[in-house]
């Protein structure tokens, strides 16, 4: 089972606008519309901010958006703010015989 | 509000199991179509899957630690448990359990909505 690929970091000022890619293969990210988004700070757990490739939870900013293109995911960070600093992680759905895989982490900086 | 907490020893030895519990409030563990997960983070590392149950009991694995990895549920006392047996120091991580799925969607695709805060396990003599 191998990890899906992101960029190790990020960054981008206030207000600007950042994505991150999420790469995998055509029998995870490219087969299913399963792709999951975590933001996580330091020292806490993680934190659900996109499910099913581009659909928000309950409370997370319209800030936040995914998308998806063959294999590739992306997460797109806009109006970027001091809080959004952190780690995130993308996942997928891989199948009955892999079932979940995870992305390496993004660390994002707000400049 | 579904709350999430794990629970066991900090410290195992090498070549020993691994044993945590996590405890579900707020809801039982029967209901829904969720999947109960166990994810680990090595210290300074990404998170990685461990593998998930069903409130009848069946379990899917990551297949990279399949041999070792042992997950189960007690409905009773609304827990699910990780054994992870043979461990080495590249066992050593904070543990998260999470509940993957939500009330309008079934589970088991990595939409894990509720974490435990993590508890920190070491493997060292």
């Amino acid at each position: 089972q191998s990890a899906l690929t992101q960029p190790p970091s990020a960054s981008g000022s206030p207000g600007q606008s950042v994505t991150i890619s999420c790469t995998g293969t055509s029998s995870d990210v490219g087969a299913y519309n399963y792709v999951s988004w975590y933001q996580q700070h330091p020292g806490k757990a993680p934190q659900l901010m996109i499910y099913e490739v581009n659909k928000r939870p309950s409370g997370v900013p319209d800030r936040f958006s995914g998308s998806k293109s063959g294999n590739t995911a992306s997460l797109t960070v806009s109006g970027l703010q001091a809080e959004d600093e952190a780690d995130y992680y993308c996942t997928s759905y891989a199948g009955s015989s892999n079932l979940v895989v995870f992305g390496g982490g993004t660390k994002l900086t707000v400049l | 509000q579904v709350q999430l907490q794990e629970s066991g020893p900090g410290l195992v030895k090498p070549s020993q199991t691994l044993s945590l519990t996590c405890t579900v409030a707020g809801g039982s563990i029967s209901s829904g179509d969720y999947y109960w997960s166990w994810i680990r983070q090595p210290p300074g590392k990404g998170l990685e899957w461990i593998g998930y149950i069903y409130y009848s009991g069946s379990t899917y694995y990551n297949p990279s630690l399949k041999s070792r990895v042992s997950i189960s549920v007690d409905t009773s006392q609304n827990q699910f448990s990780l054994k992870l047996n043979s461990v080495t120091a590249a066992d050593t991580a904070v543990y998260y359990c999470a509940r993957d799925g939500d009330d309008d969607d079934s589970g088991g695709y990595g939409r894990m909505g509720y974490w435990g805060q993590g508890t920190r396990v070491t493997v060292s003599s």
